[in-house]
């Protein structure tokens, strides 16, 4: 049960677009359409950006889309906002009925 | 709305034991499977375990595999989390959590968590 690979930290300037990459293994992200992504505030609980690779959750900006192509899955966020910065975590099912989560990458907006 | 309360966290010795509740309101709650996550202090999320919708199945995280049971009640509407063997290393934020369906992984509510520090 290895963590999920995501860069520890990003960083863009309002207005710009990043993107945080997800990388796992064929028993986990690239074996499954179960690749979500989180959004955490300090002192605060997670909340789902992004479910099943690529749907945005009723609520959640427009500017915020996943993707995935093998084993690597990827959050994108355009037209950066102050409010975005955060930490992102990605998680996945995997083949032996557990979920793995990423290390997390934070994200500065400057 | 969906509520997750979490209670029963606290400090506690090395060795010991310690139950984690999970109140649920504001949906069907034997409709969905149920998560524990947990996050140490200054650190990522870490999955715990996971219980199926009616309790038939379970999965658990290597780390707390033979020292954590998670277990539910429908009637109740609870989670549980039975925490024995505890280790330093289980100092973390408890968060209850709800599975978008049976067990995904996809977890689109969350409570906000309670604290168990282990320590002598």
């Amino acid at each position: 049960q290895s963590a999920l690979t995501q860069p520890a930290s990003v960083s863009g300037s309002p207005g710009q677009s990043i993107t945080i990459s997800c990388t796992g293994t064929s028993s986990d992200v690239g074996g499954y359409k179960y690749v979500s992504w989180y959004q955490q505030h300090p002192g605060k609980a997670p909340k789902l950006m992004i479910s099943d690779v690529s749907n945005r959750p009723s609520g959640v900006s427009n500017r915020f889309s996943g993707s995935k192509s093998g084993n690597t899955a990827s959050l994108t966020i355009s037209g950066l906002q102050t409010e975005d910065e955060a930490d992102y975590y990605c998680n996945s099912y995997t083949s032996s009925g557990t979920v793995v989560f990423g290390g997390g990458t934070k994200l500065t907006v400057l | 709305q969906v509520q997750l309360v979490e209670s029963g966290g606290g400090v506690v010795q090395p060795g010991r034991s310690l139950r984690l509740s999970c109140a649920a309101s504001g949906f069907t709650f034997s409709n969905n499977g149920m998560h524990w996550v947990r996050q140490a202090p200054g650190k990522g999320l870490e999955w715990v375990a996971v219980i199926w919708y009616d309790g038939s199945n379970e999965h658990y995280a290597d780390s707390v595999k033979g020292r954590f049971t998670i277990s539910r009640d429908n009637s109740r509407n609870t989670l549980y989390l039975q925490l024995n063997s505890l280790r330093v290393e289980d100092t973390a934020v408890y968060y209850c959590a709800r599975d978008r369906e049976l067990s995904t992984g996809c977890i689109d509510y969350w409570g906000q968590g309670t604290l168990v520090t282990v320590s002598s």
